[in-house]
């Protein structure tokens, strides 16, 4: 079964700073890789997802994330935050041959000071 | 746009209560999921369905049931409310298409569930 770790439980970062939130994940073959944000009070939204193709994946709100593979990560970044960034961030795992099944980190929380 | 809604955003309930909790999408999509979520966890998945009256366990079936009687409604119900069930609970939908898992899931804005 996948596994998939957020490193980082809470990051600050300033506004007008670049962020980078990391996630590693375990399991043999390609994996299908996600980030969502969850923003206060609110459920998660897909940022950007990874099936194939180009490693550098370009998302909503100007995130964009890179697949390594040697590396087993799927980071995502943003070049400067913005305090409506202020979020929770769930990066998840697909594995094919299970259909329906996401496994989730538990995730980065994002605070970002004036 | 995408919408779906959840019945309650915060719900207090005592032990030993069979609570039910809501969630329904307007897109006709085919798959709909529970998720509980807890700090330090992630979303941890108790049931899906792909199809009315079709269901499957995730990952953390035990206390919970569901129902899915019409395409548009989700419904997760615990059966005898205990503390440890205390948890923000999310629901999500999909479109099926050709990879289940790779479509977007949609996701509700939660209900916080307290049980006393």
């Amino acid at each position: 079964a996948q596994s998939v770790t957020q490193p980082d439980i809470h990051i600050t970062v300033s506004e007008g700073a670049s962020l980078e939130l990391r996630c590693n994940y375990s399991y043999g073959a390609t994996p299908y890789l996600f980030w969502y944000v969850q923003s206060p009070g609110q459920g998660l939204q897909l940022l950007l997802k990874y099936f194939s193709g180009d490693t550098l994946v370009q998302g909503i709100k100007g995130f964009e994330a890179e697949f390594k593979r040697s590396q087993s990560s799927f980071n995502l970044r943003k070049p400067s935050v913005h305090w409506s960034d202020a979020a929770e961030y769930f990066c998840a795992v697909g594995e094919s041959g299970n259909d329906y099944k996401l496994s989730f980190g538990a995730g980065t929380t994002v605070t970002v000071r004036a | 746009d995408v919408k779906v809604t959840q019945s309650s955003r915060y719900l207090v309930k005592r032990t030993g209560e069979k609570v039910f909790l809501e969630c329904v999408q307007d897109m006709d999509h085919e798959n709909m999921f529970w998720y509980r979520q807890d700090p330090g966890l992630g979303l941890r998945l108790i049931y899906f369905s792909y199809d009315v009256k079709m269901k499957e366990k995730g990952d953390i079936p035990e206390g919970y049931s569901v129902s899915r009687e019409k395409k548009e409604r989700f419904s997760l119900i615990l059966e005898s409310a205990s503390t440890n069930q205390t948890s923000m609970y999310l629901c999500a939908s999909s479109l099926s298409t050709s990879g289940r898992f790779r479509d977007t899931q949609y996701f509700g804005p939660g209900t916080r569930l307290t049980v006393l």
